[in-house]
């Protein structure tokens, strides 16, 4: 396995725009967790799923933001009618279950999809 | 809410010098802690972590103190080199993931 793959890994949009993104997880990891980081500041966490299920969500995810995770295997993060504030790299990391003897803090970030709006 | 909160930076040094990076944090609870550290052109990867109080994490000759009393959890090395420059994060993690992170600090190591 070649870790957490993110697509695309750049995205340049007009404002009004919408956009997804794709994160493939480690193929074991039940755990699947999106941030966001903006320029000169930590990841802050977006949401997250176990298998398919979306557990919680930050308030940060506005209603133009949605996750998915619909087979418990890959995820998209869709951002609707894009703004000039959305700009940022968006993280995907994921964790091993506790049954498999992983812990959900210890997390596998993707190397993470970079999007301007213009 | 819980938060993470680091030593201003970026931080230049000369090989072989003694780094310390500070790190405090405010959490509801005993939440883990960690430090993860991001390479340049890299993801995040997991430096060190701490699950409970007065624990010490370490790797790759990087040590960090679980301080509840302090609520600290700095981050030192006796002798840096040049590879170690990247960008270090220290971060706090509920039971179930969340993490939350500092603001990240530059370290730059010259020869």
């Amino acid at each position: 396995d070649t870790g957490v793959s993110q697509n695309p890994r750049h995205k340049i949009t007009k404002r009004g725009q919408n956009v997804t993104f794709r994160c493939d997880p480690i193929s074991e990891h039940n755990r699947l967790y999106w941030y966001r980081q903006t320029l000169g500041q930590g990841p802050e966490f977006l949401t997250y799923f176990q298998n398919e299920a979306q557990l919680e969500k930050s308030r940060l995810l506005s209603d133009r933001f949605s996750a998915e995770r619909p087979k418990g295997s890959f995820s998209t993060l869709e951002i609707q009618r894009t703004e000039q504030g959305d700009s940022a790299m968006y993280l995907c990391a994921s964790s091993p279950s506790i049954l498999a003897g992983g812990s959900y803090n210890e997390q596998f970030f993707g190397p993470g999809t970079r999007l301007t709006v213009l | 809410g819980d938060s993470v909160t680091q030593m201003e930076g970026p931080v230049t040094l000369s090989e072989e010098a003694f780094l310390t990076i500070n790190c405090t944090y405010t959490a509801t609870g005993y939440p883990s802690l960690f430090w993860y550290v991001q390479y340049p052109g890299e993801g995040l990867q997991l430096l060190l972590k701490a699950t409970k109080a007065d624990d010490k994490g370490s790797n790759k000759g990087f040590e960090a103190t679980y301080r509840k009393e302090t609520t600290s959890f700095h981050l030192e090395k006796g002798s840096v080199q040049v590879s170690d420059s990247a960008v270090y994060f220290c971060g706090s993690g509920t039971s179930y993931g969340k993490l939350t992170f500092g603001q990240g600090t530059i370290l730059t190591v010259h020869p």
